[in-house]
C-alpha cells in the first residue's frame, strides 16, 4: 500500500485532456514540494513536474502540475498516443523520513 | 547529458545479500546526491536511501538495518548492498540522482535521472 494514492488508471481520447490525483497528508504533499515522473514501456522514468508546478527543459507544456493541501493534480492536454505511460508522483514525508510515491497511474490513450 | 545504468546479478538466494552497481555517464558523481528507488512487482515506488558524494548517507528508516550505500568516484559508480534478503525484496531496482539547488542550500526535492532499472529476483 502506497503512503499517496493514485487512481490505478485513467484513459482519454486523442488530443483530449485528463487530469492525475495524488493524494497524501500533512506530512507529506501539504508541507512538502511534490514532483511527477513518467515512465514509458520499457525506458528509465523521466522528470516532468518538479517542485509542484515547474517543468525541467524540454518537457512541453502540455503538461502541467498543481497542488491545494494534501492532494496534488498532473494535468496533460493535447494528449498524444505517445503519452501513454505510468505516472507516479512523489514528495518528502516529513513523519517517515522517507521519499514517498504514489502506486503510479496508467494513462491509456483510446 | 547524464546516464545512469544499473548492473548486478538478477538472481540472490534468500538470506544473502544483494549486491548492484550504477554507473553514471555524461556528469559527475560530485555534489549530487545519489539514490536507490526499488518497485516491487505489482506495487509502487519505494525510496530506498541516498548516498552524498561526500559519503554520507540517509536510509529509509523500514530498511535502515540491512542497506548499505557506497562510492567510487574514480569509476563514477555508487553502490547498494541490501543484507539478508528474502522474496519480498524482489523489485526492479532503480538508481536516480538528487540534485543539490544552490538557492535553498540543501538537496533538490525531486529525482532529475534516473537509470532504466534492473530486476533482481529472490529465489531459492
Amino acid at each position: 500500500q502506497s503512503v499517496l494514492t493514485q487512481p490505478p488508471s485513467v484513459s482519454a481520447a486523442p488530443g483530449q485532456k485528463v487530469t492525475i490525483s495524488c493524494s497524501g497528508s500533512n506530512s507529506n504533499i501539504e508541507n512538502n514540494y511534490v514532483s511527477w515522473y513518467q515512465r514509458l514501456p520499457g525506458t528509465a522514468p523521466k522528470l516532468l513536474i518538479y517542485d509542484n508546478n515547474k517543468r525541467p527543459s524540454g518537457i512541453p507544456d502540455r503538461f502541467s502540475g498543481s497542488k491545494s493541501g494534501t492532494s496534488a493534480t498532473l494535468g496533460i492536454t493535447g494528449l498524444q498516443t505517445g503519452d501513454e505511460a505510468d505516472y507516479y508522483c512523489g514528495a518528502w514525508d516529513s513523519s517517515l523520513s522517507a521519499w514517498v510515491f504514489g502506486g503510479g497511474t496508467k494513462l491509456t490513450v483510446l | 547529458q547524464v546516464q545512469l545504468q544499473e548492473s548486478g546479478p538478477g538472481l540472490v538466494k534468500p538470506s544473502e545479500t544483494l549486491s548492484l552497481t550504477c554507473t553514471v555517464s555524461g556528469g559527475s558523481i560530485s555534489g549530487n546526491y545519489w539514490t536507490w528507488i526499488r518497485q516491487p512487482p505489482g506495487m509502487g515506488l519505494e525510496w530506498i536511501g541516498y548516498i552524498y558524494y561526500t559519503g554520507s548517507t540517509n536510509y529509509n528508516p523500514s530498511l535502515k538495518s540491512r542497506v548499505t550505500m557506497s562510492l567510487d568516484t574514480s569509476k563514477n559508480q555508487f553502490s547498494l548492498k541490501l543484507s539478508s534478503v528474502t522474496a519480498a525484496d524482489t523489485a526492479v531496482y532503480y538508481c536516480a540522482r538528487r540534485g543539490y539547488d544552490f538557492w535553498r542550500g540543501r538537496g533538490t526535492d525531486y529525482f532529475d535521472y534516473w537509470g532504466q532499472g534492473t530486476l533482481v529476483t529472490v529465489s531459492p
